[in-house]
């Protein structure tokens, strides 16, 4: 089956940078996602690794190392609106179907 | 606007009774998914569709059923073998079975009284 560790929970002060990790262990892995959810709303999807390295969008960058079954999320210049949960996802094929699995989430608490 | 729709946004329902859950996409996605969401919790897959006609059971398929008849429409029952349905349930959709992009409805709150 798959498995996916991520911090429950950590707290940051505005303009500051947080770092989120997530530990992965699956077979047949194809990606890493991050998602964010405010409370009582729908997951948005922030960014996709296929492959090993940093994808950047924005103030929020991704990391990806398939060798060390390992990726972060990176949240730059935080803000109050960054307040929320954000989940990894890994994206894996068993057999011939693919599905995507979420961690547990971690909620970033944004403080003045 | 193109994007998923899911219905009703808040259901109560009795002990006993199977209650069907509805999900529309009109992304003309191939792949559809539904969720579970426990409060403080992560995401669980109950089922999941790559083409229509067919579909596999996700990580607590359990007390669960789904059709795909239409590549639009992913409707989920909640059937009264389910022990503990009261939850969050989310349906999402991407446009294949590679993409790490799902794209979320609104969500439907099922409370069991």
């Amino acid at each position: 089956g798959q498995s996916l560790e991520q911090p429950s929970e950590v707290t940051a002060v505005e303009g500051a940078i947080v770092q989120i990790n997530c530990t992965y262990q699956t077979s047949g892995f194809y990606g890493l996602s991050w998602y964010q959810q405010h409370d009582g709303g729908a997951p948005t999807f922030l960014s996709y690794n296929g492959l090993d390295g940093l994808e950047e969008t924005g103030r929020f960058s991704s990391f990806l190392s398939r060798s060390d079954s390992y990726g972060y999320l990176l949240l730059q210049e935080l803000q109050m609106k960054d307040s929320a949960s954000y989940f990894c996802a890994v994206r894996d094929w068993a057999g011939t179907a693919s599905k995507l699995t979420f961690g547990t989430g971690t909620r970033l608490q944004v403080t003045l | 606007d193109g994007g998923i729709t899911q219905s009703p946004k808040y259901l109560f329902r009795k002990e006993g009774q199977n209650v069907t859950l509805s999900c529309e996409q009109n992304l003309n996605h191939d792949a559809m998914y539904w969720y579970r969401q426990d409060p403080g919790q992560g995401l669980r897959l109950i089922y999941y569709s790559q083409i229509v006609n067919d579909f596999q059971k996700g990580d607590i398929a359990e007390g669960y059923s789904v059709s795909r008849e239409k590549k639009e429409s992913f409707p989920l029952t909640v059937t009264s073998a389910q022990k503990n349905p009261t939850a969050f349930y989310l349906c999402a959709s991407s446009i294949g079975p590679s993409t790490g992009e799902l794209f979320f409805g609104e969500g439907s709150r099922l409370t069991v009284l």
